[in-house]
């Protein structure tokens, strides 16, 4: 079965820094991965997808992602974060065929963001 | 595009009362439908899913059951709620071509 770790449960970054979430999967074949944000009491919106092809994928709100086979990971990535940024984002795995099996998704990691 | 709604936004109910709650879709028609329920602190758990009116499949034993009963519309239910019960229940849709999901904006439901 497929799995996916964010090691991370917290990070705090200054505003205008730049960010990486780091998300690992464990899963046989090329999985479909995700990255969502949600903000607090809300539901969780999609930032980006990686099905296939260019490795670097852009997402909504200037995320971007970068999946790499080797390392089994799918790290999140925005050049300078902002205030607004602040949430908790979670990384998912899918499979072709998986269909209603639905994603299995990391546990989050919760971004601070000090002004 | 498709539109996700879930009534009530937030509840409170007591330990031994019954639970509904309700997901509706718009926008789109045969969606695969999801509850998922995340507690604090921690990730998303898949409850139940759906790719069907009728056809509810189940991830984990508990207190609580799911029903379709039509085609965009996906209620999850109780007849005891508990007091490990309370979280935030999200209901999400996908569709027969696509791994994607797409999620509503949650129901937090507390019980005292």
């Amino acid at each position: 079965a497929q799995s996916v770790t964010q090691p991370d449960i917290h990070i705090t970054v200054s505003e205008g820094a730049s960010l990486e979430l780091r998300c690992n999967y464990s899963y046989g074949a090329t999985p479909y991965l995700f990255w969502y944000v949600q903000s607090p009491g809300q539901g969780l919106q999609l930032l980006l997808k990686y099905f296939s092809g260019d490795t670097l994928v852009q997402g909504i709100k200037g995320f971007e992602a970068e999946f790499k086979r080797s390392q089994s990971s799918f790290n999140l990535r925005k050049p300078s974060v902002h205030w607004s940024d602040a949430a908790e984002y979670f990384c998912a795995v899918g499979y072709s065929g998986g269909g209603a099996d639905g994603l299995t998704f990391g546990k989050g990691t919760h971004l601070i963001i000090q002004p | 595009s498709q539109t996700i709604h879930q009534w009530p936004a937030t509840l409170v109910q007591p330990v031994g009362s019954p639970l509904s709650l309700e997901c509706t879709v718009e926008g789109t028609s045969n969606p695969n439908l999801y509850w998922y329920r995340q507690a604090a602190g921690r990730g998303l758990q898949l409850l139940f899913y759906s790719v069907g009116i009728g056809q509810i499949s189940s991830e984990v034993p508990q207190n609580l059951s799911a029903s379709r009963p039509q085609d965009r519309q996906f209620i999850l239910s109780s007849k005891k709620l508990l007091l490990s019960d309370s979280g935030f229940y999200l209901c999400a849709c996908s569709f027969a071509s696509q791994e994607t999901q797409y999620f509503g904006p949650g129901t937090r439901l507390l019980v005292l």
